[in-house]
């Protein structure tokens, strides 16, 4: 069983479009985190949910959206996408008390043209 | 969060130990030592961590020095498979609980 998945797995879609990634993890942990990873490969925390409470947003612009319906899914909605937002976007999770211990998911690669 | 430091590349002829080393001379006292890896087009996997004490799993060895200046995780015989991206990580068990990744070492391992 995949512990963290992620879908799509590619996503290529035209700019001014709105576009939602999906998480699901089975590994019963309460936190769970969205990363994006650029074209350099630095990857950088978008957001961060405890139990489906946000605990940690980044500088992200409004345009990004998480939603945590339960504690083992974690969307991440984009409105108005822009040329800049094409990445791949991972997806974690960590146990509630080892938020350094985290298990990614495969990764969702946008194309925005 | 203490800064790591880390060479952009090595390589590593398979079957031998791969040595990767990290700075993070300003870590602090309650500051653990992470690292990851991650494979292309996967996500990063969780490797191993340690605070001052060295650690071994079934993956890597960790060895920190006394000081805590610096680190080396030591995979004792590369394959392969272990062609990857290493992250070293320093993260602070106090109110800012998120990794802050660097570049890391991109290790190729040679046949």
């Amino acid at each position: 069983d995949t512990a963290v998945s992620q879908t799509p797995k590619y996503l290529v879609t035209q700019m001014g479009n709105d576009k939602s990634i999906k998480c699901e993890q089975n590994l019963g942990h309460d936190t769970m985190y969205w990363y994006k990873q650029d074209s350099k490969k630095f990857l950088k925390i978008m957001f961060s949910y405890n139990n489906k409470e946000l605990i940690i947003n980044e500088t992200v612009p409004n345009r990004f959206s998480p939603k945590s319906p339960d504690k083992a899914h974690l969307n991440l909605h984009i409105n108005s996408l822009e040329l800049g937002d094409s990445a791949v976007y991972f997806c974690a999770s960590s146990q509630e008390g080892y938020p350094e211990t985290q298990y990614f998911g495969p990764g969702t690669r946008l194309l925005v043209l | 969060d203490a800064k790591t430091t880390q060479p952009p590349s090595m390589d590593c002829a398979e079957g031998r130990a791969a040595n990767l080393p990290c700075n993070h001379s300003t870590i602090s006292g309650n500051e653990y030592v992470y690292w990851y890896r991650q494979i292309h087009s996967q996500g990063p996997q969780y490797i191993i961590h340690g605070l001052k004490n060295n650690e071994t799993n079934e993956m890597a060895s960790l060895i920190i020095t006394e000081d805590r200046k610096s680190s080396t995780l030591i995979l004792p015989h590369a394959t392969l498979r272990d062609t990857a991206v290493y992250y070293c990580i320093g993260f602070n068990a106090g109110n800012n609980r998120k990794l802050i990744w660097g570049l890391g070492t991109s290790l190729a391992v040679n046949p």
